[in-house]
């Protein structure tokens, strides 16, 4: 298998703040990562698909500005919520793919108070 | 044409029974349908996974049934045990699920395996 680890496993900010997550691939190189937006019980939604040394390519309805990813390097994607509200508490979920598997991270539980 | 429709939503069973999972999708583009196993709190992880070639793969007690032309496939868990309870998810994507293909995901189904 492959291991992709995401930080912070839970995240509680105030409203107006902006929160980064970070997505890494510990023992594979990813040119490109996923980033995917879960609410509760209910699906994976793909937000970006992050590619590394280029922009990151957004998903229909899914506010670039928003929603900033950087991936610096083959093995670390970022995604920053900026300007945080309430109504983007959800569970954020990274991937990166290896020989043609995704493996997805263990999720960053956002709440914004 | 991109969705992948996943019933039934919960699912109940007993242990030692068989957990059955339906997906459709009308997209005939779609070569790659994996099953992704879901624990509360957790990101989805990798069941098992099936292209178009084969009507059926098995791996331990977990089996995927595809049909190609009604374009549906199903889970099977066999003899389910307590430990299987989670949520499951099917997906598709074109090309094989690799670095640049997106993943579509079903709506996910919370299956309960009662001891």
């Amino acid at each position: 298998g492959a291991v992709v680890s995401q930080h912070p496993s839970r995240v509680i900010c105030k409203s107006g703040t902006s929160v980064k997550i970070e997505c890494r691939s510990l023992d594979f190189q990813a040119t490109t990562m996923f980033w995917y937006r879960q609410f509760p019980k209910k699906s994976l939604m793909l937000m970006a698909t992050s590619n590394e040394g280029s922009k990151a390519t957004y998903e229909q309805g899914v506010e670039k500005d928003k929603f900033l990813i950087n991936h610096a390097s083959l093995t670390l994607s970022t995604l920053t919520v900026t300007s945080a509200h309430p109504e983007d508490s959800s569970f954020y979920i990274c991937s990166a793919t290896k020989l043609n598997i995704q493996y997805f991270g263990a999720g960053t539980r956002l709440s914004v108070l | 044409q991109q969705q992948v429709k996943q019933s039934p939503q919960s699912l109940i069973v007993q242990k030692g029974g068989i957990s059955i999972i339906n997906c459709a999708y009308e997209n005939t583009a779609f070569d790659y349908f994996p099953w992704y196993q879901q624990f509360p709190g957790k990101g989805p992880a990798l069941l098992i996974a099936i292209r178009p070639d084969v009507s059926e793969k098995k791996e331990g007690r977990f089996t995927i049934s595809f049909n190609k032309s009604a374009k549906q496939f199903s889970l099977h868990i066999m003899d389910s045990q307590p430990g299987d309870s989670a949520t499951y998810f099917c997906a598709a994507s074109r090309g094989y699920g690799g670095a640049t293909n997106k993943l579509i995901f079903g709506t996910g189904t919370l299956l309960a395996v009662q001891p």
